[in-house]
């Protein structure tokens, strides 16, 4: 069975740009959640969706987006790109709304995005 | 791989060993927690959970602790071996009703020593 996979796995992007990221989770998983790890904030909950709904979100600004389609696959975007934009954006996939023992979330390997 | 935090706390133990580690949480309403491990260049991976009305869970080779009373979690490693090296992250939900809306501590790095 295939692990989530995120695409770009790198990207370079100039301050104002906008950015869009792209996950596909593992088959059959319903639930994408998005997360920003930085080495100053640590690991932080974008937001999450379910069955192309946003269930929950974070404390982010509205630069901060997303969208789930209907075969699960979901895309986050960030527009006008700040210094502080540039992390390790992680992917993570569950059959359930929220991760347990039985319905376990699952992580892509991220996409590291630099704003210079 | 990928640097996932500076100045981390670390725990160095003995292939072998048990190992603990640690975690403070803040919100007292907190209904669900989870400990996550990552490794260089790999994103996290869910280890174990517990709600908030258990005080033990135990899975395979790891325990977690709860104490609410002072909002402190812990993650006990058994035997710990060599693949057991990574930064461990605790969460807690602070989502109501239902709803998982996790808060990350900083994270803890493990390196066992063969």
């Amino acid at each position: 069975k295939a692990g989530v996979t995120q695409t770009p796995r790198y990207l370079i992007k100039t301050r104002g740009q906008q950015v869009t990221l792209s996950c596909s989770p593992i088959s059959g998983h319903r639930s994408v959640s998005w997360y920003q790890q930085t080495p100053g904030q640590g690991l932080q909950f974008l937001f999450e969706y379910f069955s192309e709904t946003q269930r929950n979100k974070g404390n982010f600004p509205g630069r901060f987006s997303g969208r789930q389609f209907s075969n699960s696959r979901s895309e986050m975007n960030v527009s006008t790109l700040e210094l502080g934009d540039s992390a390790l954006y992680l992917c993570a996939s569950s059959l359930a709304n929220r991760p347990t023992m039985d319905y376990e979330q699952y992580f892509g390997p991220g996409t590291r995005l630099t704003v210079t | 791989g990928e640097s996932v935090g500076l100045h981390l706390p670390t725990l160095s133990v003995q292939e072998g060993d048990n190992s603990i580690i640690n975690c403070a949480y803040s919100n007292s309403a907190s209904d669900y927690f989870i400990w996550y491990k990552q490794e260089s260049g790999k994103g996290p991976q869910f280890i174990i959970d517990i709600r908030s009305n258990m005080d033990k869970r135990q899975g395979q080779r790891v325990t977690v602790l709860l104490n609410k009373t002072v909002k402190h979690l812990s993650l006990q490693i058994a035997a710990t071996q060599p693949g057991d090296s990574a930064v461990y992250f605790c969460a807690e939900n602070i989502g109501p009703g239902g709803s998982y809306i996790p808060t990350f501590g900083r994270g803890t790095s493990l390196i066992v020593h063969p």
